[in-house]
């Protein structure tokens, strides 16, 4: 596609709920990231793929998320037994390069709500 | 580590008038640093970077960005503000690995 496509776009869970979210990245690049981004606040990094290697998974913030790319292409981003503090817009970017001068383009974002 | 401070959550500017947003950084390595420009509803968006080449950064829609090392600043200008401004603005650094952290955002309002 032309550029990082996300879904859904919206998700209400209710606590204790598992859900999935999907990102596509723009096709051929080798490196995937996912961020959190609460309300009011900037984005804050979670984790990074090179093709399917999850090279950095320090920003995940406890052991309920988990990533994955099991292709090197589309990635999901899985938060099991979702508490209310999940509540925020993951926002996915892809890249050519793991290298921060190479831009990241982000997809619109996933916003989930945790009732 | 690295950390980025934006001055201002809300900043208002007249159409036509100089936008200018304060970024300040702070970092162990020497710094990649980034703008970013969020609408409502949509991805982020590179507006410029500083990749320790020339310290002007000039970026898209008539932005641009002066590093300042002694100042350890990176603030954002634009001319003349056009109403097609108003959005969110992050400023983000880099130490070089795969993380980039973002400061907390400064929204640009427009007033006609």
């Amino acid at each position: 596609g032309a550029g990082v496509s996300q879904s859904p776009r919206y998700k209400v869970a209710k606590r204790g709920q598992d859900v999935a979210l999907r990102c596509d990245p723009i096709s051929g690049h080798v490196s995937l990231f996912w961020y959190q981004q609460a309300l009011g606040q900037g984005p804050e990094f979670l984790t990074y793929f090179q093709n399917e290697a999850q090279l950095d998974k320090s920003g995940l913030p406890s052991d309920r998320f988990f990533a994955e790319r099991p292709e090197g292409s589309v990635s999901t981003l899985k938060i099991q037994r979702t508490q209310q503090e999940d509540s925020a817009v993951y926002l996915c970017a892809s890249s050519s390069s793991g290298q921060p001068r190479v831009e990241q383009f982000f997809g619109p974002g996933t916003r989930l709500t945790v009732l | 580590a690295q950390s980025v401070t934006q001055l201002g959550s809300h900043v208002s500017v007249s159409e036509g008038a100089l936008v200018l947003l304060r970024c300040n950084y702070s970092s162990s390595v020497p710094p990649y640093l980034f703008w970013y420009v969020q609408y409502p509803n949509q991805g982020l968006q590179l507006l410029l970077k500083y990749t320790s080449a020339a310290t002007l950064v000039k970026g898209i829609n008539g932005f641009e960005a002066e590093f300042k090392k002694s100042e350890t600043s990176f603030h954002l200008t634009k001319p003349s503000a056009h109403m097609s401004d108003a959005a969110e603005y992050f400023c983000a650094v880099s130490g070089g690995d795969d993380k980039i952290i973002f400061g907390k955002g400064t929204r640009l309002h427009i007033l006609p």
